[in-house]
């Protein structure tokens, strides 16, 4: 499988701008680049995904480099409900189970 | 609507004793996960299940664990001669179709082996 690399936490401002990096240098033709996340205490929870365009949703956009190596989740304005650890996984139709690795743990600043 | 079901939430066993976790899936979906996450740790896969195609069993951590999906519906995660290295988390998560739709997630079944 793909493998993705994620910095281990990051810290943001309230009410601020986020920008969460994901590498996925080995990335296949076929490979999705889905996020989620989990808030302290629940299960994981869906983002967003995309293939090869930038993708906005209500929770947040994804843009994918133009190479498709790397993959940046934004958060416009973080509140402190978006503090959770956040896993970018390579997914394609062909791979059914979610991997997920350890993540980026997102602490939001008040 | 009502999201993935598990039960209980929290298991208090005895070593050596044998436990099963219920996961009651969102109505419709074909697709079905089990996950375990360990203190601290990430998740960790254990099965999924797909329609009527054979379970993919590649993250069971010995033959102490198996799962069935009885008609295509509830799930249950069985551990045998529970050991004190099972204790974690045990999360279950369906899906519309498997593949690449949205994986929902239930709240956990905390179990702790003492």
């Amino acid at each position: 499988d793909a493998k993705t690399t994620q910095p281990n936490s990051m810290e943001s401002n309230e009410e601020e701008p986020v920008h969460l990096p994901c590498n996925h240098s080995t990335i296949s033709g076929t490979d999705y680049i889905h996020w989620y996340r989990q808030l302290p205490s629940q299960g994981p929870e869906y983002v967003i995904h995309g293939l090869i365009s930038n993708v906005n949703n209500r929770m947040a956009s994804l843009a994918i480099a133009e190479d498709r190596k790397s993959s940046t989740l934004i958060l416009h304005r973080a509140t402190l409900r978006d503090a959770a650890v956040y896993y970018c996984i390579l997914r394609d139709s062909g791979n059914e189970k979610l991997t997920f690795g350890t993540g980026t743990r997102l602490t939001i600043i008040p | 609507g009502a999201g993935v079901s598990q039960s209980p939430s929290n298991k208090v066993t005895e070593k050596g004793k044998d436990v099963e976790l219920r996961c009651d899936p969102i109505s419709g979906h074909t697709a079905l996960y089990w996950y375990r996450q360990s203190l601290g740790q990430g998740l960790e896969f254990l099965i999924y299940f797909q329609g009527n195609s054979a379970p993919d069993k590649s993250g069971l951590p010995s033959d102490r664990f198996s799962a069935e999906r009885t008609g295509g519906s509830v799930s249950t995660l069985t551990i045998q001669r529970t050991q004190q290295e099972d204790s974690a988390v045990y999360l279950c998560a369906s899906s519309l179709r498997g593949g690449l739709t949205e994986a929902f997630f239930g709240q956990g079944t905390r179990l702790t082996v003492v």
